[in-house]
């Protein structure tokens, strides 16, 4: 039972375009949400987090969208740099500062030139 | 070096084996994971620790084995390997009562012959 998921294995998206990465989840206790970026043979690293609180939260060229409703957030990347190629990974929490988060299978991000 | 560190790298045994997997971290963090990622599962819990001698299972606990005696160390033993267990190991840290942003080791990964 997939909690939280990243229905596109993979994208492909040319330089200087916007990128849209999406995670859905089904556990309405979920009340946190974080995207890590993963590059090859290395660990994953947090990028941006938002709360249900909030739909929106922006971090220079990344900006994250909630909407609670349909159990749905996205992670925007404009404009896309090569150095975005990476796996991105969605991961939701019942509350802030549970510690323990459930990951969506992730999303591989190809960034041509 | 501060940070997070994992040892092995890159292991490979064999079936009905013992291994362990080392974490170490330098920043006296409180909570400490062990996650594995597989492609089409993401990354999945196997065990936690809040403290030394604090442990708790995760998502996917069977045929492992956590201790922590020390804040620093969190060793993460496969009693007797399974090829199931084949995958890539995370170790990852993060401190109490912060925003969920988990710290993750390098990784290291396991092949189980």
């Amino acid at each position: 039972d997939q909690q939280v998921k990243q229905n596109s294995p993979s994208l492909s998206v040319q330089e200087g375009r916007i990128s849209i990465l999406n995670c859905d989840y089904t556990n309405s206790m979920f009340d946190y949400f974080l995207w890590y970026k993963k590059y090859p043979a290395e660990g994953p690293t947090f990028l941006i987090s938002i709360s249900s609180i909030k739909d929106k939260n922006e971090d220079g060229r990344f900006t994250v969208f909630l909407n609670k409703s349909a159990k749905h957030l996205s992670l925007h990347i404009v404009p896309s740099q090569p150095g975005d190629s990476a796996v991105y990974f969605c991961a939701a929490t019942p509350l802030k500062g549970a510690q323990k988060l459930v990951f969506g299978q992730g999303t591989r991000l190809t960034i041509n030139p | 070096d501060a940070g997070i560190t994992q040892s092995p790298r890159y292991k490979i045994t064999e079936t009905g084996r013992q291994v362990t997997l080392m974490c170490h971290q330098t920043w006296s963090h409180s909570y400490m994971f062990w996650y594995r990622q597989d492609l089409g599962h993401g990354l999945r819990l196997i065990y936690y620790s809040a403290a030394a001698d604090i442990t708790d299972k995760g998502e996917v606990p069977d045929g492992y084995v956590v201790s922590r005696s020390k804040t620093e160390n969190f060793p993460l033993t496969l009693e007797s390997a399974t090829r199931s267990q084949t995958s890539v190991y995370f170790c990852a840290s993060n401190e109490d009562n912060t925003y969920n942003e988990q710290f993750f080791g390098p990784g290291t990964r396991l092949t189980v012959l």
